[in-house]
Formats: C-alpha cells, sequence, structure tokens
C-alpha cells in the first residue's frame, strides 16, 4: 500500500521553511526521500533507517519515527533550487529487498 | 560514472506494436528496478531483480509487459502489444543492496507514446 504524503502542494518564499510529511499503514524498515525536477528523473537525497535516526543534505533534513509509522521532511530556509516534487520511498523489511514503494509526491514552488 | 543509462529516451509506436525499453545500470549495483509514473497512478514499481534473478513481478500489469536481465550490465522491458493506456514515462533504477539499505540511482527515463 502506498504511503500518504501531505501536503500535496506547498509555495514558499525564499528562506522560508517547509515540512512534508510521510506517512505509512506498515511497519517500516526504512524511509528514503527523493526530489525531482520537472522532466527529469528523481534523485536521491537521504535515506532513515529504523531507529529515530536524523540526517541532513544541505539544509534540507528529515526524520523517522519508526512508532508512528512516519516520517518528515524539513525544508529550512529555502531556496530557490529546492523547487520540484519530493517524493517518499517506504521499504517494510530486509526480506522485501530494497523494494520501495513511493508516496504520491508534495509539489513545492520556492519564488523569489 | 555514467549513472544509469536507459534508452530511448522517447518512443511513440502505433498501438498494437511491441515496444523494447532498455536498461544499463550502474557497474556494482546488484539491484534493479523498473517503474512506470503517470500523472494518474504516480511511480509504479513494475518489477525488479537481485543479482539478475527476477524477484517480485506482481507490479506488471498483465501478461503484455515482460522484463529480462540478461546479465549484470543490461536489462529490458518489452511490452506486446502495446495500448495507448501504456503510455507513460519508464525509469529504470538501481541500487546496491546489502546489509546497509542505499538509496536508487535513477536513470533519464523513456517517455512512451502509443497512439
Amino acid at each position: 500500500q502506498q504511503p500518504v504524503q501531505s501536503p500535496q502542494a506547498v509555495i514558499l518564499r525564499e528562506g522560508e521553511d517547509a515540512v512534508i510529511n510521510c506517512s505509512s499503514s506498515k511497519a517500516l524498515y526504512s524511509v528514503h526521500w527523493y526530489r525531482q525536477k520537472h522532466g527529469e528523473a528523481p534523485v536521491f537525497l537521504m535515506i532513515l533507517l529504523k531507529g529515530g535516526e536524523q540526517k541532513g543534505h544541505e539544509k534540507i533534513s528529515a526524520s523517522f519515527n519508526e512508532k508512528k509509522q512516519q516520517s518528515s521532511l524539513y525544508l529550512t530556509a529555502s531556496q530557490l533550487s529546492y523547487s520540484g516534487t519530493y517524493f517518499c520511498g517506504t521499504e517494510s523489511g530486509r526480506a522485501a529487498g530494497n523494494k520501495l514503494t513511493f508516496g504520491g509526491g508534495t509539489r513545492v514552488l520556492v519564488k523569489p | 560514472d555514467a549513472g544509469v543509462i536507459q534508452s530511448p529516451r522517447h518512443e511513440v509506436t502505433e498501438m498494437g506494436q511491441e515496444v523494447t525499453l532498455r536498461c544499463k545500470p550502474i557497474s556494482g549495483h546488484n539491484s534493479l528496478f523498473w517503474y512506470r509514473q503517470t500523472m494518474m497512478r504516480g511511480l509504479e514499481l513494475l518489477i525488479y531483480f537481485n543479482n539478475n534473478v527476477p524477484i517480485d513481478d506482481s507490479g506488471m500489469p498483465e501478461d503484455r509487459f515482460s522484463a529480462k536481465m540478461p546479465n549484470a550490465s543490461f536489462s529490458t522491458l518489452k511490452i506486446q502489444p502495446s495500448e495507448p493506456r501504456d503510455s507513460a514515462v519508464y525509469f529504470c533504477a538501481s541500487s546496491q543492496n546489502d546489509q546497509g539499505a542505499r538509496g536508487y540511482t535513477f536513470g533519464s527515463g523513456t517517455r512512451l507514446t502509443v497512439v
């Protein structure tokens, strides 16, 4: 079953912050985050393994609450280059062999 | 590294024709995934391989779709016969599947239009 992302879209001014959420109905082994710009392939941002860790990529960070089966992506002091569609991908277990199920995506537009 | 290489980048074909999409994964990656992306259904996993062996093809829409990975450096996704509803962007991705979870590297995709 597909993880649920919210919000579906967000518009920011340069320098503002935003949070994107990803929720799953299944127990999770890992959560991946990707960004896709229009007409391009998704690009890997970071991966979080169960254990509640938090990671960062530039001024983009993420957390993973294993018990709630949720992950959040934090865009801090957003830049124009952060515009794109963000996808979370969830892995339910190592037995699944690194197979990811992607959420529906969150469109982010950062304006000057 | 050249990354994941897909060909062709664009394909326009008539309904009923056979279509073959190709993918070369990153050298050393032992997992390969085929995804399809549409506005309506998002990113859907079609099939994936570990060490050239198909592991899960439950996402393959129907018998018209088939995929092979004859060696570690090449995979194909074939649609025969093609239908207009197959129109989508098809992505191939590869990953190193070992003890630690690793991110995917996606190819540039093949935009398929069936008319």
